[in-house]
């Protein structure tokens, strides 16, 4: 059984740019997190979905930031016009369900760079 | 909100010694905590998670955890480490009844050989 993945897992990008990162779930899995990780710090929530929904986008820093799950599985962060400051690992996640009692299994990330 | 506090950003230890990390948290009612962990050129993934009942919680690879109510805490312990617990680790609440995670800064453990 495939875990979460992440494409690409490196990311070098120019500041002004826009990138897309890719998370496809561990299959059957309903629910969809990702967080950000800057250096030095811990992972912290951006959104997550409930099959296609996004339930939850409070994370989200400004409105640069965007994501999508159009057929309840691969899910896209968006972001546009890229800053030196978004420069960190984003990780994706999935559960069973949205319940806290769920394990959520991480992919190995997306290292974004931005010159 | 809720807040996660890992006191040892950085801990060295020789092999065999004994490890206790440190973990608080700020939510005063009903929690779901977790200890993940990364080892170099991995994911992240689960050591161990509290959600009730005995409050001396047993994960993988040794590792245990002792929830204290009164002290807000989520320590975790290993009796003797080995040079492949060399890792990150992340202790974690749930943040609120949505599900998502809200992570401490984590805890770089180096362990000599």
């Amino acid at each position: 059984g495939a875990g979460v993945s992440q494409s690409p897992r490196y990311k070098v990008t120019k500041r002004g740019q826009d990138v897309a990162l890719r998370c496809d779930p561990i299959s059957g899995h309903v629910s969809l997190y990702w967080y950000r990780q800057a250096l030095g710090q811990g992972p912290e929530f951006l959104t997550y979905f409930n099959y296609e929904a996004q339930q939850d986008k409070s994370g989200l820093p400004n409105d640069r930031f965007s994501a999508e799950r159009p057929e309840g599985s691969i899910s896209t962060l968006t972001i546009q016009r890229t800053e030196q400051r978004d420069s960190a690992m984003y990780r994706c996640a999935s559960s069973l369900a949205d319940f806290s009692s769920n394990e959520q299994f991480f992919g190995p990330g997306t290292r974004l760079t931005v010159l | 909100a809720q807040s996660v506090s890992q006191h040892n950003h950085h801990v060295i230890l020789s092999e065999a010694a004994s490890l206790e990390l440190g973990c608080n948290y700020s939510y005063g009612g009903t929690v779901n905590l977790f200890w993940y962990v990364q080892y170099p050129g991995q994911h992240l993934q689960l050591l161990l998670k509290y959600f009730s009942g005995d409050p001396l919680v047993k994960g993988i690879k040794g590792f245990e955890a002792e929830f204290i109510k009164s002290k807000f805490s989520f320590n975790l312990r290993k009796p003797s480490v080995q040079w492949s617990d060399t890792a990150e680790y992340f202790c974690a609440v749930i943040g609120g009844s949505q599900g998502n995670l809200i992570f401490g800064k984590g805890t770089k453990l180096s362990v000599k050989p």
